[in-house]
């Protein structure tokens, strides 16, 4: 199916470890990488990780991302409060011929 | 640098056409395919469709077809989305985002407001 679910919100305290997941199909994860964007309110999202698990340059090592069959996953080890954004996983869908993204999780450092 | 550069916020009566552009620069502009992307008031980002830079070539999500021109100019590397018979649904903010096997640079956004 062409949806990705991600849970709305996700917390954790500073230095604790968060998991967002990402649900798809086999038109989308099951065939294809899988990435990730954080946006902060007010700007564009920002790719951070692609291929799956490939962070850009500059991006923290607290953040990795898998993928496992038609699910994958963010996680951020250590959280720290510069990490409140909302985050994305977005990956192309056969079926929709197109790029298919996540509703988004928000992330709270409490 | 990688740069999209997109027009400035719009409002619009429903039933009318808006039409934003997106201006590139730092890169082979007939590279890379681009996207447009929408995300309404505290939503997720939607895809409306791309365009094939270098033919031309148009893809549109079902959702949008019939109101959804997608064109490009190679000479001002400049790609277009316009959308017609605007309602209050479309009031959103509206992104341009390129991509080759990831979407990857994304532009600033562009306020579209539909209001009577």
């Amino acid at each position: 199916q062409s949806v990705l679910t991600q849970p709305p919100s996700a917390s954790g305290a500073p230095g604790q470890r968060v998991t967002i997941s990402c649900s798809g199909g086999t038109s989308n994860i099951g065939r294809n990488t899988v990435n990730w964007y954080q946006q902060v309110p007010g700007a564009a999202p920002k790719l951070f990780i692609y291929s799956n698990n490939q962070r850009l340059l500059g991006v923290p090592d607290r953040f990795s991302g898998s993928k496992s069959g038609t699910s994958a996953s963010l996680t951020i080890t250590g959280l720290q409060s510069e990490d409140e954004a909302d985050y994305y996983c977005g990956v192309w869908d056969d079926t929709l011929n197109g790029p298919l993204f996540g509703g988004g999780t928000k992330v709270t450092v409490l | 640098q990688v740069q999209l550069v997109q027009s400035g916020a719009e409002v619009r009566k429903p039933g009318a056409s808006v039409k934003i552009s997106c201006k590139t620069s730092g890169y082979t502009f007939t590279g890379y395919s681009i996207h447009w992307v929408r995300q309404a008031p505290g939503q997720g980002l939607e895809w409306m469709g791309g365009i094939n830079t270098q033919r031309g070539g148009t893809k549109v999500a079902q959702r949008f077809r019939g109101r959804v021109t997608l064109t490009r100019d190679t000479s001002i590397t400049t790609a277009y989305l316009e959308l017609k018979g605007l309602t209050s649904v479309d009031t959103a903010v509206y992104y341009c985002a390129r991509e080759v096997d990831v979407v990857d640079f994304w532009g600033q956004g562009t306020q579209l407001t539909v209001s009577s």
